[in-house]
């Protein structure tokens, strides 16, 4: 079983361009959620994503936008970037009534 | 809103001692309580959780978390620590299994040999 997989590992980006982080879910997991970790913080919520629609979503601008496909893969799109969206992403699988969520190993996103 | 408060930004125990991990929250209704790890350049590994039914609850690799309702605390424990378990540790709630998780800021945990 391949528990949850992130793409790319790392990424460097300028202020100002826009970029798209993917996740696959654990084999059998069909809700998606997306956390920001700032470097010596713990993870914020940034969205939830449940049959293809967003279900719940934190404090975060409408930069943030994401999707997921019939397969339940979810990708997250960030526009306009910010020195500030420097950040490990982190994708989160889980099915209704699992009272857990599982990590991937994030995306390092850096915006120079 | 929930929120969680890990008052201790760092932890510092000697190999082959008990170590303790402090989390204290707030939330609506009755609580789902979390300890995660990470290690360096990691994602967030799942120690163990709390639902509802004992209080003393026992994870991953030796750890145990006991849920105290009167004092909205879940403290991480482990009574032998290894140099190995020293990471990053993070508590999280939400107040239902299907909603996000509030995390705490963290607790870098440092086992000296």
């Amino acid at each position: 079983d391949a528990g949850v997989t992130q793409s790319p590992t790392h990424l460097i980006k300028t202020r100002g361009q826009q970029v798209t982080l993917r996740c696959s879910p654990k084999s059998g997991h069909d809700t998606v959620s997306w956390y920001q970790q700032a470097l010596g913080q713990g993870p914020q919520f940034i969205f939830q994503y449940y049959e293809e629609e967003e279900r719940q979503r934190g404090n975060f601008p409408d930069r943030f936008s994401g999707h997921q496909f019939p397969n339940y893969s979810s990708e997250l799109n960030v526009n306009a970037l910010l020195l500030g969206d420097s950040a490990l992403y982190l994708c989160a699988s889980s099915v209704p009534g699992l009272n857990e969520q599982f990590f991937g190993p994030g995306t390092r996103l850096t915006v120079l | 809103a929930q929120s969680v408060a890990q008052p201790e930004d760092q932890v510092n125990v000697a190999e082959g001692n008990p170590l303790t991990v402090k989390c204290t929250y707030s939330v609506s209704g009755n609580p789902y309580l979390f300890w995660y790890v990470q290690y360096p350049n990691r994602g967030l590994q799942f120690l163990l959780k709390y639902i509802t039914g004992d209080n003393l609850v026992k994870g991953s690799y030796g750890f145990e978390a006991e849920f105290n309702k009167s004092q909205t605390s879940f403290h991480l424990k482990k009574p032998s620590a290894l140099v190995s378990d020293s990471a990053l540790y993070f508590c999280a709630v939400t107040p239902d299994s299907a909603r996000q998780l509030t995390f705490g800021s963290g607790t870098q945990l440092t086992v000296l040999p």
